[in-house]
């Protein structure tokens, strides 16, 4: 079955502890991309990555990073997370050529406190 | 003023009703467009591309309407698994950078 996979789905943490949220596509898409969604806001992109080894800051990157050392992982690195991460979380991918149909995970929804 | 606005209803109707939603946005260069589905906490999802001619899936009609940038998605005989958030999402390529510009949403409820 082509699907995005995230993990964890629920995670509550304490402000300064590092976390990962991983993320996995089994579609082949090139394009992957992590979103974080708060009321009010909408979806805003953290970061987006083309293919392996190319990654771009999206509109609200600042105490995020990631990696994509393989096409199908894109991992979202929280290094010190603080309570205004608190969010709901998506990864998402498409290929290239098709860059509108993104493909969600069905999200993880952080708490920092 | 936002790159893509909607109205964030929530819009209440009873099943059977034909439902419109508008979408505008500020940026001509703008290059395609797109609705997008959201059950409550769950992921969007592609519901349909909108052409510039128009186009229809069964119960849903896209229309864009380029001179006065604003899209719309028509919903007739709203099925009560019609609720949910719609989000206007626009593919904005300026020959530098190419990304999608995300609406708020419009919620929508089907009573029964």
């Amino acid at each position: 079955e082509a699907q995005v996979t995230q993990n964890p789905r629920y995670l509550i943490t304490v402000t300064g502890k590092k976390l990962t949220v991983t993320c996995s596509q089994n579609m082949n898409h090139e394009y992957m991309s992590w979103y974080r969604q708060d009321p009010g806001l909408g979806l805003r992109q953290i970061y987006y990555s083309m293919n392996v080894e190319v990654t771009d800051k999206g509109d609200v990157p600042e105490g995020y990073k990631v990696s994509r050392k393989e096409k199908r992982n894109f991992p979202l690195i929280l290094e010190s997370p603080s309570p205004n991460q608190t969010s709901l979380y998506f990864c998402a991918s498409s290929f290239l050529r098709a860059f509108h149909e993104q493909y969600f995970g069905p999200g993880t929804r952080l708490t920092v406190t | 003023r936002k790159e893509v606005e909607q109205d964030p209803g929530p819009f209440n109707v009873p099943e059977g009703a034909t439902v419109a939603f508008n979408c505008t946005y500020s940026n001509s260069a703008s290059q395609s467009f797109f609705w997008y589905r959201q059950d409550c906490r769950k992921e969007p999802k592609l519901l349909m591309s909108v052409y510039s001619s128009g186009n229809e899936d069964g119960r849903f009609t896209a229309q864009l309407n380029r001179a006065s940038q604003y899209i719309s998605l028509l919903i007739r005989d709203s099925k009560l698994s019609d609720s949910a958030t719609y989000l206007c999402v626009v593919n904005l390529d300026d020959g530098n950078n190419r990304k999608l510009i995300w609406g708020l949403g419009t919620s929508l409820a089907v009573n029964p």
